[in-house]
């Protein structure tokens, strides 16, 4: 169970901002909101993460609403090479020392010139 | 510094043979996980390693599925008796180690394509 909802894809103008909204209405306090991409026949790329506060960093920023049922991530100029698969995870402490990612199928990202 | 890496990039084999395939973290990486992704899906997960140790296999799909990391750094995943379902992208990750909360980002190499003829 990804515990995310993403629409499945979005397209976006070069040079516009990309606003990726993730619904995850049943995390709990203590969990971490985790973006990854994967660019076509690539391995996932992390991107950013947050457990309240907004956060940034040089490649997006992530919007976490008050209430934490869901974000949005922001890439402020979208790139021809932002196109890619955009995945929200809610990051599960599986036991064991173990924070395995549980994939949903992500929002398709298209950056149209 | 080098990112992850895996060999090889592509694997044909044929139904019912043994395959390895290999991964080598971040150097200092304690954490390794395994995940497969198959055509239009996203990745899930096989198997975590802390170090030399196995801690979470629940991912395995069946005991055809193996995989060893003996001295806490590269890692084999071992599938005997291959079937065409096998046949996937084979993803691994590293990450520093098992933190709680946050900063638990994981680094993913680019996989290997199996594909089980």
């Amino acid at each position: 169970d990804a515990k995310t909802t993403q629409p499945p894809s979005m397209d976006c103008a070069e040079g516009r901002a990309a606003n990726l909204p993730c619904n995850h209405s049943t995390i709990s306090g203590n969990e971490y909101v985790y973006w990854y991409r994967q660019i076509h026949s690539q391995g996932p790329q992390y991107i950013i993460h947050g457990l309240k506060n907004n956060e940034t960093n040089e490649m997006a920023s992530l919007i976490i609403t008050e209430d934490r049922k869901s974000s949005t991530l922001i890439l402020p100029h979208a790139t021809l090479r932002d196109t890619a698969v955009y995945y929200c995870i809610v990051l599960v402490y599986a036991g064991a020392g173990s924070y395995q990612l549980t994939f949903g199928k992500g929002t398709k990202l298209s950056v149209i010139p | 510094g080098a990112g992850v890496s895996q060999t090889p990039s592509n694997k044909v084999t044929e139904k019912g043979k043994y395959v390895e395939l290999r991964c080598d973290p971040i150097s200092g990486h304690t954490a390794l996980y395994w995940y497969r992704q198959s055509l239009g899906q996203g990745p899930e997960f096989l198997i975590y390693f802390q170090g030399t140790g196995a801690a979470d296999d629940s991912g395995l799909p069946n005991d055809r599925f193996f995989a060893v990391r003996p001295e806490g750094s590269v890692s084999t995943l071992k599938i005997q008796r291959t079937e065409r379902g096998d046949s996937a992208v084979y993803l691994c990750a590293s990450s520093p180690g098992a933190l709680a909360g946050g900063d638990n980002e994981q680094f993913f190499g680019p996989g290997t394509r199996l594909t089980v003829l």
